[in-house]
């Protein structure tokens, strides 16, 4: 079983800050590390999938940074706003006997107007 | 497409009961898991199928069945519900390749057992 740990827990920004927050899993035997996104009451959905070292992702003001060597991924959000708040994922892929993803607790983001 | 189905969204059971939860796709994806998620933990693997006819057992599989007859459904069974198995389930799906391929979550289902 991967240890994927996700900092912080909870996060208030202002509104129209920016903002990051960390996904730290194992480097060795590395595949790929998902971002979802996960709005209370709905279920989770997809924001990146990254797999090579030294990726970057963008999705409008949300992007994305991989570093498979030390096993870290940074999430930022330029320019929060009230829509952002929501529980953010991210998840390594497990591989081996247990197929499927191994996600982290999640960081709660609450946008503060 | 209705994308990924669960029902029901909510069920309450008493302790020893059974039941199915049930999970549908209308993507054609091979690959179905189910996941629980618990106040203060991530969502962790319960079963999962790479195909009609295969399943494997996740991270956390004691007490709970499954069987994949279709490519479209995946149900998940309780056999003898517990306390302990509290929880919101998430059926998920993705295509093969499931290493890059994102996964497309059901809205879940939010079991009590007394």
């Amino acid at each position: 079983i991967l240890n994927v740990e996700q900092s912080p827990q909870s996060l208030h920004v202002q509104e129209g800050d920016s903002t990051n927050f960390t996904c730290s899993f194992p480097s060795s035997n590395f595949y790929a590390l998902h971002w979802y996104r996960w709005e209370t009451a709905k279920s989770p959905e997809a924001l990146f999938v990254m797999t090579l070292n030294g990726d970057e992702k963008k999705k409008g003001r949300i992007s994305a940074t991989l570093n498979t060597k030390e096993g870290y991924s940074y999430l930022y959000i330029k320019g929060s706003q009230p829509e952002d708040s929501a529980t953010y994922l991210c998840a390594q892929y497990s591989g081996g006997g247990a197929d499927g993803l191994t996600f982290g607790k999640g960081t709660h983001l609450i946008i503060q107007p | 497409n209705a994308g990924v189905t669960q029902t029901p969204k909510f069920q309450v059971l008493k302790t020893g009961q059974s039941m199915t939860l049930q999970c549908a796709q209308d993507m054609n994806h091979e690959y179905m898991s189910w996941y629980r998620q618990d106040p203060g933990m991530g969502l962790r693997l319960i079963h999962y199928s790479v195909g009609a006819g295969i399943t494997d057992q996740g991270e956390v599989p004691n007490g709970y069945n499954v069987s994949r007859s279709t490519t479209e459904d995946f149900p998940l069974r309780l056999l003898s519900a517990a306390p302990s198995q509290t929880s919101v389930y998430f059926c998920a799906s993705s295509y093969m390749g499931r290493v890059t391929n994102t996964q497309y979550f059901g809205p879940g289902t939010r079991l009590t057992v007394l």
